[in-house]
């Protein structure tokens, strides 16, 4: 069955430090892997994806992911934070039905 | 571009009212679906559809109906609201490839009282 677990519910960090939000999928089938982020009272934007190709994903305001097929992983990470970079991320999945399942959400919140 | 339009932003029932949460995509995407967000649980999949006349269930489908008689239209309905379908709902749309991005809504805060 196709799920999505993001191990981290909260994560607290200083402005300019590095971050890495963790995800991990599981499927019997290729899946498709997102990022998207939500800022408060907003809905969903993507922030990146990984479909096929190089493992190394790089998306928008400066976050990159990592696909491991052997650690069935897909963590993002961002070499140093802002504190415009606080708000929620989602780790999600698609199959090949079309289905866009997402995890249980991280909030990163960056402090001065 | 409106991109993903929901209507109402925010709604207060009492339990057992009905009432239909509306979503309209103006970009002629073949995919549309609406989640619902609660604290600690993320966004889980209430129904989806993959072209107009064709809908089908998530993962939480139980109290919500919906329909697609046209493309840009994907309206939510709950037949009698319960305290335990307060929640933050959100309707997206993409093209219906695997790898396309979904775009969604601002999100209607609903309160069953």
């Amino acid at each position: 069955a196709q799920s999505v677990t993001q191990l981290d519910s909260q994560v607290p960090v200083f402005e300019e430090a590095p971050v890495e939000l963790r995800c991990n999928y599981s499927s019997s089938v290729s899946v498709y892997l997102f990022w998207y982020v939500q800022y408060p009272n907003q809905g969903l934007q993507l922030l990146l994806k990984y479909l096929s190709g190089s493992t190394l994903v790089k998306g928008i305001n400066g976050f990159e992911a990592e696909f491991n097929k052997s650690q069935t992983s897909f963590h993002l990470r961002k070499p140093s934070v802002h504190i415009s970079d606080t708000a929620e991320y989602f780790c999600a999945s698609r199959n090949q039905g079309g289905k866009l399942i997402f995890g249980q959400g991280t909030e990163l919140s960056v402090k001065p | 571009n409106a991109g993903v339009t929901q209507t109402p932003k925010f709604q207060v029932l009492k339990t057992g009212q009905s009432m239909t949460l509306q979503c309209a995509q103006d970009m002629n995407h073949e995919y549309m679906s609406w989640y619902r967000q609660d604290p600690g649980m993320g966004l889980r999949l209430i129904h989806y559809s993959v072209g107009a006349g064709i809908t089908d269930q998530g993962e939480v489908p139980n109290g919500y109906n919906v329909s697609r008689s046209t493309t840009e239209d994907f309206p939510l309905r709950l037949l009698s609201a319960a305290p335990s379908q307060t929640s933050v709902y959100f309707c997206a749309s993409s093209y219906s490839g695997v790898g396309t991005e979904a775009f969604f809504g601002q999100g209607t805060r609903l309160t069953v009282v």
